[in-house]
C-alpha cells in the first residue's frame, strides 16, 4: 500500500479558498466513497472534518467541503481564518479492513 | 464526552520492550474499533492495525503485521500496543483512534498521542 499524495503545502490570505488534493489508485480512493479528511494542530488530537468524501461531524463549519473524482479526493477550505492553519491529512478506505492515509499538506494562512 | 486518553511518553534503549495504552470513556469502549496510527519524525499517518475490544478480534495492515502487537483490556476500557524489541526505527509519535460506528470507516476522536522515543 502507498501512502495517498498529497502537496506537500498550500497557502492562501485570510477570506480567501484553498483546495488540497488527495490522490490515490482504484484500490482506495477511486474503488470506496470512504475518504476522511483530518485537522491536526502540532501537539494536538487530529481533528476529523470530513468523512464519506463530503459529509461533515457536527460542529465542523461548512467553509469545509470535500469531494471526489475518479481517483482524486480534495477537501476545500473557503473563507480562510487564522486557526485553520495545520497539516490536513487525507484517508482512504482500502478494503479488507485497511486504510490509507496521504503524507500530509501543510496549510499556511498568510 | 467521548475521551481517548494515552499514557505519557517514553524513553526507551533499542532491544528493550514496550507496552503504551489508550483509555476509553463516555461511550461503550465495547462496541467501537480502536486504531492505533504511526507518525514518525517530519512524516505523514501511517494506519497500523485495529482491536475490537467487544470479542478482541485485531486486524493489522500488512506494513506492521509482526512488528507490533495490539489488544485491549474491556474490563478497563483500554486499547494497547506493544512491542517486544524496539528499533532505533521505532522513534514516532504514536495515535489512538476510534472508527466511526456509523460505516463512515473514518476516525471520529483521537487520543492525544504518546511520544515514544528509541535511542542508545
Amino acid at each position: 500500500q502507498s501512502a495517498l499524495t498529497q502537496p506537500r503545502s498550500v497557502s492562501g490570505s485570510p477570506g480567501q479558498s484553498v483546495t488540497i488534493s488527495c490522490t490515490g489508485t482504484s484500490s482506495d480512493v477511486g474503488g470506496y466513497n470512504y475518504v476522511s479528511w483530518y485537522q491536526h494542530h502540532p501537539g494536538k488530537a487530529p481533528k476529523l472534518m470530513i468523512y464519506d468524501v463530503s459529509k461533515r461531524p457536527s460542529g465542523v463549519p461548512d467553509r469545509f467541503s470535500g469531494s471526489k473524482s475518479a481517483n482524486t479526493a480534495s477537501l476545500t477550505i473557503s473563507g480562510l481564518q487564522a486557526d485553520d492553519e495545520a497539516d490536513y491529512y487525507c484517508c482512504s478506505y482500502a478494503g479488507s479492513y485497511t486504510w490509507v492515509f496521504g503524507g500530509g499538506t501543510k496549510l499556511t494562512v498568510l | 464526552e467521548v475521551q481517548l486518553v494515552q499514557s505519557g511518553a517514553e524513553l526507551k534503549k533499542p532491544g528493550e520492550s514496550l507496552k503504551i495504552s489508550c483509555k476509553g470513556s463516555g461511550y461503550s469502549f465495547t462496541s467501537y474499533w480502536i486504531g492505533w496510527v504511526r507518525q514518525m519524525p517530519g512524516k505523514g499517518l501511517e494506519w497500523m492495525g485495529f482491536v475490537y475490544p467487544g470479542d478482541s478480534d485485531t486486524r493489522y495492515s500488512p506494513s506492521f503485521q509482526g512488528q507490533v502487537t495490539i489488544s485491549a483490556d474491556k474490563s478497563i476500557s483500554t486499547a494497547y500496543l506493544q512491542w517486544s524489541s524496539l528499533q532505533a526505527s521505532d522513534t514516532a509519535m504514536y495515535y489512538c483512534a476510534r472508527l466511526s460506528a456509523t460505516g463512515s470507516q473514518s476516525f471520529d476522536y483521537w487520543g492525544q498521542g504518546t511520544l515514544v522515543i528509541v535511542s542508545s
